[in-house]
């Protein structure tokens, strides 16, 4: 059966980095995007990006443009999300999703990976 | 930046039915997609391409989309619909948004 599994959550000071995982299982994994969406406490869902498995492209939203990168590791089947420059609006559930190629299609999530940002 | 507008809230009786509009100005040209988000749980896909359902959705669940405006429909809700619902959608297919959620409360 298809699988996202995220990482565990994470505690930062302002101002780091932090690199979530997301390890697919269950399917081919370059035949899907993944794509990143968060959640704010008690907030709206967010699109944060997406990146090809198949050849790596990634497209970020363009509020969180040179903050986000994205990369894959095909042999392992992880897509990986880091944020840099933290700030307290960071704070939020993280959550991979895998995406039918040129559709909005998010068809299985992860559970999601809290990321808290407190000094 | 790309838009999608969702009324804050919609509240029914069970048994009635629910209507969830969305609109956005590239509705006419891009599908829209929609989400369940039940407290606490990670969203879960509903609609896909204005109106497919997945397998596992009940029948009572139906998309449509006239113009800028795609409508999610739960036709006799039940308590356990009760969840907020997000719309997405994409002006140009590489950047994607979703709309700001109605929460949909059936009593």
């Amino acid at each position: 059966q298809v699988q996202l599994v995220q990482s565990g959550a994470e505690v930062r000071k302002p101002g780091a980095s932090v690199k979530l995982s997301c390890k697919a299982s269950g399917y081919t994994f370059i035949s899907y995007a993944i794509h990143w969406v968060r959640q704010a406490p008690g907030q709206r869902l967010e699109w944060m990006g997406w990146i090809s498995a198949v050849n790596g492209d990634t497209k970020h939203s363009q509020r969180l443009q040179g903050r986000v990168t994205m990369t894959r590791n095909t042999s392992a089947s992880i897509a990986y999300m880091e944020l840099s420059s933290l700030g307290s609006e960071d704070t939020a559930v993280y959550y991979c999703a895998r995406n039918h190629y040129h559709s909005g299609t998010l068809d299985y999530w992860g559970q999601g990976t809290l990321v808290t940002v407190s000094s | 930046s790309y838009e999608l507008t969702q009324p804050p809230s919609v509240s029914v009786s069970p048994g009635q039915t629910a209507r969830i509009t969305c609109s956005g100005d590239a509705l006419p040209k891009k599908p829209a997609y929609w989400y369940q988000q039940k407290s606490g749980q990670a969203p879960a896909l509903v609609i896909y391409e204005d109106r497919k359902r997945p397998s596992g959705i009940p029948e009572r669940f139906s998309g449509s989309r006239s113009g800028t405006v795609a409508t999610l429909t739960i036709s006799g809700a039940q308590v356990e619909d009760e969840a907020d619902y997000y719309c997405y959608s994409t002006d140009n297919s590489d950047y994607f948004v979703f709309g700001a959620g109605t929460k949909v409360t059936v009593l």
